[in-house]
This record gives structure tokens, sequence and C-alpha cells, in this order.
């Protein structure tokens, strides 16, 4: 059964660099079917889509944060990683890691979400 | 950012029927786009319940229907249960932005 869960810092500093990692259980992150995914939704508001990224590492970021945002994937530890530079306020959320399907580009598979604040 | 704009809410009593609305435009729904759609419980992630626009993933029960029209998409609730009170949310891709967009959000309350 896939499994999807992220981890990382849930504090950080305004100005600094949040950095998450997504853990994927029960499949390659290898696979050619699917794209990995981050998403975050801010307290009480919907859903903003960060950016996509390949197992062979091609990408694709949210154009409104392209000039702060970096995905890697990790094949060995099957794993893929989001870091966000220069975080405000604005940038608190819930971050969640997702599969998203090639073709459909559904959403199909979520982790549990990971709340991050950005404080000092 | 919302560009999929859905009623912020709908209700109905046990059984009824409810719909939630999805208006998008010709660079995201218009375009052909796929339009997929999701239920949140409150504290809880997603839960992929449409996709391609009609289509229910395996274990989805068939009182969710989905369907599309030019720039707009709906999300049909039958026979609704206590269980369907969640927030509801649309999603498609918009070529003008170049970014995978989501609906505003629709909370649907059973009376």
């Amino acid at each position: 059964q896939l499994q999807l869960q992220e981890s990382g810092p849930g504090l950080v500093k305004p100005s600094e660099t949040l950095s998450l990692t997504c853990t994927v259980s029960g499949d390659s992150i290898s696979t050619t079917d699917y794209f990995w995914t981050w998403i975050r939704q801010p307290p009480g508001k919907g859903f903003e889509w960060l950016g996509t990224i390949y197992f062979s590492g091609s990408k694709n970021y949210n154009p409104s944060l392209q000039s702060r945002i970096t995905m890697s994937v990790d094949t060995s530890k099957n794993q893929f990683s989001l870091r966000l530079t220069s975080v405000t306020a604005a940038d608190t959320a819930v971050y969640f890691c997702a599969r998203q399907r090639r073709g459909w580009d559904d959403l199909h598979v979520w982790g549990q979400g990971t709340t991050v604040t950005v404080s000092s | 950012q919302s560009v999929l704009t859905q009623p912020p809410s709908v209700s109905g009593a046990p059984g009824q029927r409810v719909t939630i609305s999805c208006t998008g435009k010709s660079s995201n729904i218009g375009a052909g786009h796929n339009v997929h759609w999701y239920q949140q419980i409150p504290g809880t992630a997603p839960k992929l319940l449409i996709y391609g626009g009609s289509i229910r993933p395996s274990g989805v029960p068939d009182r969710f229907s989905g369907s599309k029209s030019g720039s707009s998409a709906s999300l049909a609730i039958t026979g609704l249960q206590p269980d369907d009170e969640a927030d509801y949310y649309c999603q498609s891709y918009d070529s003008s932005l170049s970014a995978y967009v989501f609906g505003t959000g629709t909370r649907v309350t059973v009376l």
C-alpha cells in the first residue's frame, strides 16, 4: 500500500529556508507513470500547487514561487524534497506531498501533511 | 492562487441531493484540461473523489458524480449522508498561469 510521509521542522524563522522531505513507501519513486508533487494549504484557506518533480529530476515549479523554490529527488532513499528560501509569515501552511498521475494529472495519493509555522 | 470559483457552502438534509459548481475560464477548464474533485475532512489530507471530470476511483461510492460543460464543472452528491460533511475542492491546470490550480472550496453541511 502506497504511503507518503512528510518530515521537517515545524518552525522556521522569517528570512530563513524551509526544508521538507517526503518519504515514499510501498512503491518505487522511480516509476514512469507518476510525478511527485508538493502542495500547501495556509490556515483556513485553499490549496496552492508548489511544484512537481519526476524521478529523472525534471521539474515544474509554480511561477509565483520560481525564485524561491527548489525540489529534488533521491531515488536511493525513495524520497523527494522541497526547499523554500526567504520565508515570511505568508509561507505558514500545512505542506502536503502527493503522487500525481501522468496523463490525468490528478493527485491520487496524499501524505498526511505537516504544519510549518514561520515565526521568530 | 484560487482561480476556480466554488460556492462557499451548500447544505442538505440526509438523503437529499446537492451539487457543487466549479467555474473556471478558457485557460483552464474551458481549454479542456482535466478537472478533479477532492474531499477534505478538516484536519486531514484530501481524498481523490473524481478524476477526469467524471471518473470515480475504486472505493468511491456511486453517490458521487462529476460532470463538465464549457468552462465549468460540477460535483453532485446524492443520498446525502452525515459522513459527507466535509470541504470539497476542484482542481485543474491553467495554461496562462502555467500552474495547477484549485477551487476556492465548498463546505458541505448535512442538516
